[in-house]
């Protein structure tokens, strides 16, 4: 059974289209994260929730919006994307009461804008 | 601004050797480490972590050294395994929700 999971896997979609993309997780855990994954590899936190509470904001343009409507769940959505929206985007998750830095990683989901 | 870096983008190690990989930080506030193993296709998975107060954690192949005083810390694998063949990632964080992540190193062990 996944434990974190991303859907969709790929997604390919123009520019000025918005989009969203699901993340669940059946751990128990608390926290919810979004990472990027850009062109030079690096992970970026963009956002992460704590028991549905915002408590992770990047910088991130506010194109995007992060939702968790439960502890198990949290959907990223991107308005009006661009060229640069262009990368893989991580869920994790982790336990705020043990090592919440131990995060748990779905298995991305590959954004490309043409 | 990236404050954990890996400068070697890729390593090649022979089957049964050790493979050793590296990572720096410029935050000394950081006080807990770990590296992460991502394979294609799929997100990182958790592989070993360091506490700040530590100098050295084992876990079975896996070995993490760290050297505050040089803000460097290392993974040691042995021994490798073709199976190891992945990309490994070095975090850092000041003990809270958010991780800094390096660029990665791609490890490919030979037969």
């Amino acid at each position: 059974d996944t434990a974190v999971s991303q859907t969709p896997k790929y997604l390919v979609t123009q520019m000025g289209n918005d989009k969203s993309i699901k993340c669940e997780q059946n751990l128990g855990h608390d926290t919810m994260y979004w990472y990027k994954q850009d062109s030079k590899k690096f992970l970026k936190i963009m956002f992460s929730y704590n028991n549905k509470e915002l408590i992770i904001n990047e910088t991130v343009p506010n194109r995007f919006s992060p939702k968790s409507p439960d502890k198990a769940h949290l959907n990223l959505h991107i308005n009006s994307l661009e060229l640069g929206d262009s990368a893989v985007y991580f869920c994790a998750s982790s336990q705020s009461t043990r090592t919440p830095y131990e995060q748990y990683f779905g298995p991305g989901t590959r954004l490309t804008v043409t | 601004d990236q404050q954990v870096k890996q400068n070697s983008p890729s390593l090649s190690v022979q089957e049964g050797r050790i493979s050793i990989l590296n990572c720096d930080y410029t935050n000394s506030m950081f006080d807990y480490f770990l590296w992460y193993k991502k394979y294609p296709a799929e997100g990182p998975t958790f592989l070993i972590s360091i506490s700040s107060i530590k100098d050295k954690n084992e876990d079975g192949r896996f070995t993490v050294f760290l050297n505050k005083s040089a803000k460097h810390l290392s993974l040691h694998i042995v021994p490798s395994q073709p199976g190891d063949s992945a990309v490994y990632f070095c975090a850092a964080t000041m003990n809270d929700y958010k991780l800094s992540f390096g660029a990665g190193t791609t490890v490919t062990v030979r037969a």
